[in-house]
Parts: structure tokens; C-alpha cells; sequence
């Protein structure tokens, strides 16, 4: 059993909605990741949070924004998506400490469909 | 900037068969680490074995185990006696020990035929 939750696990949305994907990790964890996955890809790094500090990949539209309310939690809100954003969107936590880094353990994923 | 290569995109085992799966990398750093993640049908990435670089002996658990060749780049996992259950995308990853960020390779493909 993962100790890293999303919600939801299925959402469609259309063009103009807003709507937040959501991860909890119950593992103490002080880094969490979103990463976004296409079918038959391997997952792209879209954020990292790590001590309450956010990394963004450049690549990243802003009509993603995430946002992490404390060190367990972490949202990925979304805005005015397109269609091609449609995929997996993964979430990930790890015990990282300011001398090295450890291993991901991921979540269920959300499977996101933008009509 | 790392780089991970799987050159086999699909592979197909019969159950209870040892098959091997290759994984390639490039860096120029001396200190990371070597993950292999499965992703069933179910969607769920998991952790299936990690390799420390500066560890030469190769890590196991349970019926998976890698060959870890630092000198040559490559991390292959072995899964022996599979089962129906290893039918899943095999992703390798790399991580340095200075930073957060994994880099995949493109994943391979594992059919485990009854």
C-alpha cells in the first residue's frame, strides 16, 4: 500500500474550468514532486518542493500552479488547460536532507482528461 | 547532463523464466544513485530496487537483483522465477547524490506469458 494518496483518480474538465489536484504523503517526508506522464513516456518533472522551497521546470505552463499549504500536502491547481495537457500527473514525496538525497515513492496518479 | 538509455522497448518472459532487463547511463559525476521503478497497468509507479554507486556490491530483493557496472554505465535487473504479477513498464532512473531530480530512461515493456 502506497503511503503517498492522490485525489482524484479520474477528472475531466473543460477548457475553462478550474480545478486542483491533490497529494498527501504520511511518511515525514520534506520534498514532494508533481510530475506529469503521457502514455507509453516515462514522467516529467514538473515541480519540486523541498524545504518549502519550489523548483519549477522552465518547460512548465503557468496555467499550472502548485502550491504546498505544509510539508505533507501538496496541490496542483490548474486553469484554462489544454487538451494536450491530458495525462497521468504523478505526485512523489522523499526524505531529502540537506546533504543528500533519497529515494521517490510515488502515488496512485490522477488521470486527467481535458475535453 | 545525465542521460539513461533502455534499448529494449518491449521484452516477453514465460512465467517462472529469468529474464534480464539493460539499462545504459552517462554522467560524469562519482557519487549518485541507480533506481529501477515498475509501473503495472494499475498506474502506480513502484520502487522495485536502488543502487548506491559507491556500494560495488549489487543490491537484491527477493527475486529481482541488478548488475551494477560503474565502469561501464550499466545497471541491468535481472527478475528471476517471474510471474504474472511482473507484467509491468520497467522505468531505470538516475539521481545524483547532489540534487532531486530523477532522470528516466524510456522504459521497457515486460509481458510475462502463463
Amino acid at each position: 500500500d502506497t503511503e503517498v494518496t492522490q485525489t482524484p483518480k479520474h477528472l475531466v474538465m473543460g477548457m475553462t474550468n478550474k480545478k486542483s489536484l491533490k497529494c498527501e504523503q504520511h511518511m515525514g517526508h520534506r520534498a514532494m514532486y508533481w510530475y506529469k506522464q503521457k502514455a507509453k513516456k516515462p514522467p516529467e518533472l514538473m515541480f519540486v518542493y523541498s524545504y518549502e522551497k519550489l523548483s519549477i521546470n522552465e518547460s512548465v505552463p503557468s496555467r499550472f500552479s502548485p502550491e504546498c499549504p505544509n510539508s505533507s500536502l501538496l496541490n496542483l491547481h490548474l486553469h484554462a488547460l489544454q487538451p494536450e495537457d491530458s495525462a497521468l500527473y504523478l505526485c512523489a514525496s522523499s526524505q531529502e536532507t540537506t546533504i543528500s538525497t533519497d529515494t521517490q515513492y510515488f502515488g496512485p496518479g490522477t488521470r486527467l482528461t481535458v475535453l | 547532463a545525465q542521460t539513461v538509455t533502455q534499448s529494449q522497448p518491449e521484452m516477453s518472459v514465460q512465467e517462472a523464466e529469468t529474464v534480464t532487463l539493460s539499462c545504459t547511463y552517462d554522467t560524469s559525476e562519482n557519487n549518485y544513485y541507480l533506481f529501477w521503478y515498475k509501473q503495472p497497468p494499475s498506474r502506480q509507479m513502484i520502487l522495485v530496487i536502488r543502487q548506491e554507486a559507491y556500494k560495488q556490491q549489487n543490491a537484491t530483493e527477493n527475486r529481482f537483483s541488478v548488475n551494477f557496472q560503474k565502469a561501464a554505465k550499466s545497471f541491468s535487473l535481472k527478475i528471476s522465477d517471474s510471474q504474472l504479477g511482473d507484467t509491468a513498464m520497467y522505468f531505470c532512473a538516475f539521481m545524483s547524490n547532489a540534487g532531486n531530480m530523477l532522470t528516466f530512461g524510456g522504459g521497457t515493456r515486460l509481458m510475462v506469458k502463463p
